[in-house]
């Protein structure tokens, strides 16, 4: 079964600053990982894929992306935070024996400060 | 290329009715999914199409719940006795079936609230 662990629920960015979303996927087939964009009510938006190509990943609206085998990861990484990057980020794995199956992590809430 | 549409985006029901959501894919894509969103939660997988043949059904799809995608293009899912335990947010996707880890591309989603 695949599995996604995201560390730490919620953000606080100041303006700016670094933002730093952690994510760690369990599979037992060579992964492919998303990260998608939840605004208030609304639909999930992609950010970006991994599809076992290059390992870095760029993404949209200045997003990217690393992912590391040894350890499991793909943690999402934007250098300067903009205020309209609040909102709710999604790393999901796909089950490519099942239908390309998404599997979510818990979700990380992303506050920027001005 | 418009986009996964979902309708209603917002139901309201009393406890016991039965609610039905449609959710149109984008056109060229033979992949369907419905995912379920608690409040705080990640979405949860329910079951998928491709083309019209059901391919696979979450445990959460208790037998109150009923997925069809009749021709191959629009899809609906019917939960029958709503419980409050049923009220979340019920999202769609579509996507190319292929090798290649094709994304998903999400509707807005239909908010149940059951009382």
């Amino acid at each position: 079964a695949q599995s996604v662990t995201q560390l730490g629920s919620h953000v606080s960015v100041s303006e700016g600053a670094l933002v730093l979303l952690r994510c760690n996927y369990s599979s037992s087939v060579p992964p492919y990982l998303f990260w998608y964009v939840q605004y208030p009510n609304q639909g999930l938006q992609l950010l970006l894929k991994y599809t076992s190509a290059a390992t870095l990943v760029k993404g949209i609206n200045g997003f990217e992306a690393e992912f590391k085998k040894s350890e499991t990861s793909f943690h999402l990484t934007k250098p300067s935070a903009h205020m309209s990057d609040a909102a709710e980020y999604f790393c999901a794995v796909s089950d490519r024996a099942a239908g390309n199956k998404l599997t979510f992590g818990g979700g990380t809430r992303v506050l920027v400060k001005p | 290329d418009t986009g996964v549409s979902q309708d209603p985006r917002h139901k309201i029901t009393k406890r016991g009715q039965n609610v039905t959501f449609r959710c149109d894919p984008i056109s060229e894509h033979n992949r369907l999914y419905w995912y379920r969103q608690t409040l705080g939660q990640g979405p949860e997988f329910l079951t998928y199409f491709q083309n019209e043949a059901q391919l696979e059904k979450s445990r959460l799809l208790s037998d109150r719940f009923s997925a069809e995608r009749p021709k191959g293009s629009f899809s609906t899912l019917e939960i029958q006795r709503t419980e409050q335990g049923d009220s979340a947010m019920y999202l769609c996707a579509s996507s190319l079936s292929a090798a290649g880890g094709y994304e998903q591309y999400f509707g807005p989603g239909t908010r149940l609230t059951v009382t």
